[in-house]
């Protein structure tokens, strides 16, 4: 069974440009959440779709934003970077959703922004 | 408001050892989940348990343990006979039933030395 595959793994932005980040969960899985790792913050939940609707979104602004396709696969967005959202985004897929399931993490995909 | 802590940053133990991860989390909600993760270098979690807040029975799988009790909100987590396989980040985390979201800790990272 394939694993949750992030693209791309490493990415290099400068402030001002945009972003955007592709997952692609386990098959069958119709949930996405989608986290940010930095070493100050630690891991932040930033939003979850399933079945291609948001179901709910954590503590980031509107720059930070995502959809789902109907396949399930993923896409996050960051618009008008800033330095600080240099970090390393993860994305999870459940088959349950996020508040009762086993979480199946992806290797993540780092940015930096210069 | 929901809240797991993760006090113990970083732990060096020798091989064979055993360790305790604490965790503490903090919620008002009676219907949650706690779960840990490990996160190796390569930068994914994974999965290592799911415990809801209706069963407090410890669970052993192999040389991990965990003991959850309500009275003092902890869930801890134990590694018996360490080995070098075992360094990483471990994450604690909470996810409330209602609200469809994730609550990670500040992690321990832990390394084991031959």
């Amino acid at each position: 069974k394939a694993g949750v595959t992030q693209t791309p793994r490493y990415l290099i932005k400068t402030r001002g440009q945009q972003v955007t980040l592709s997952c692609s969960p386990i098959s069958g899985h119709r949930s996405v959440s989608w986290y940010q790792q930095t070493p100050g913050q630690g891991l932040q939940f930033l939003f979850e779709y399933f079945s291609e609707t948001q179901r709910n979104k954590g503590n980031f602004p509107g720059r930070f934003s995502g959809r789902q396709f109907s396949n399930s696969r993923s896409e996050m967005n960051v618009s008008t970077l800033e330095l600080g959202d240099s970090a390393l985004y993860l994305c999870a897929s459940s088959s349950t959703g996020t508040a009762t399931g086993e979480l199946f993490f992806g290797e993540g995909s780092r940015l930096t922004v210069l | 408001a929901q809240k797991v802590t993760q006090a113990q940053t970083e732990i060096s133990v020798v091989e064979k050892e055993d360790v305790t991860l604490d965790c503490v989390y903090e919620t008002r909600d009676t219907t949650y989940y706690l779960f840990w993760y490990k996160q190796p270098p390569s930068g994914e979690l994974v999965f290592l348990i799911r415990r809801n807040s209706f069963d407090e029975q410890n669970e052993i799988s192999g040389r991990y343990s965990w003991n959850f009790q309500k009275s003092t909100s902890s869930f801890n987590f134990t590694i018996t006979a360490s080995q070098v396989v075992d360094s990483a980040v471990y994450f604690c985390a909470l996810s409330v039933y209602n609200f469809n979201k994730f609550y990670f800790g500040s992690g321990t990272k832990l390394n084991v030395k031959p």
